[in-house]
């Protein structure tokens, strides 16, 4: 699986976009984006997951640059609940493939007031 | 139940004592997985299950560490004699197929070893 590369820190203001990046310059084609985020005393929690084309739903959007060697997770509207670890993770799919996620030490976003 | 569920979510157990955790899946999800947390790291994989079949136990740091699933669906990982570097929590997720990355995970359970 390709290396993630992540800041350790950022933050946010509340009510403002969070812009997260992850460089993933060593990925293959095959390989999927997904972004996984644990708030503290909690387990990971999925976000959303992308091949090539830009992902969203509920909870964000993912925007995976045309030459795909980096992605930015976004949270349009940030809340204090989103204060957590946010984990860029990049896994094969198909075949044998499974859940074996290496998730790395991810960015720590915090949201102020 | 609605989510993964794992018990006890607080275990302290003295150098040398064994200790067993639960996982409870959720409802019909084929594959099953531990993982291991230390403080201030990202979880790292221990072992996967398909339906009641270990596939994948490379991650288990030693022959001290087992789990196993017999009817496919609750799990129990258990550590002999434990260390204090087995101290960690230990979060059990769950995903509806044998081929998805969408995991599932309970909120774990936190293992200290005095």
């Amino acid at each position: 699986d390709a290396k993630t590369t992540q800041p350790p820190s950022m933050d946010c203001a509340e009510g403002r976009a969070a812009n997260l990046p992850c460089n993933h310059s060593t990925i293959s084609g095959n390989e999927y984006v997904y972004w996984y985020r644990q708030i503290h005393s909690q387990g990971p929690q999925y976000i959303i997951h992308g091949l090539k084309n830009n992902e969203t739903n509920e909870m964000a959007s993912l925007i995976i640059t045309e030459d795909r060697k980096s992605s930015t997770l976004i949270l349009p509207h940030a809340t204090l609940r989103d204060t957590a670890v946010y984990y860029c993770i990049v896994r094969g799919a198909g075949g044998t493939s499974y859940g074996k996620l290496t998730f790395g030490q991810g960015t720590i976003l915090t949201v102020h007031p | 139940g609605a989510g993964v569920s794992q018990s006890p979510r607080y275990k302290v157990a003295k150098r040398g004592q064994d200790v067993a955790l639960r996982c409870d899946p959720i409802s019909g999800h084929v594959s099953l997985f531990w993982y291991q947390q230390a403080l201030g790291q990202g979880p790292e994989f221990l072992t996967y299950f398909q339906n009641e079949a270990q596939l994948d136990k490379s991650g288990l740091p030693s022959d001290r560490f087992f789990a196993e699933r017999p009817e496919g669906s609750v799990s129990t990982l258990k550590i002999q004699r434990t260390q204090q570097e087995d101290s960690a929590v230990y979060l059990c997720a769950s995903s509806r197929t044998g081929f998805s990355e969408k995991l599932f995970f309970g909120s774990g359970t936190q293992l200290s070893v005095l």
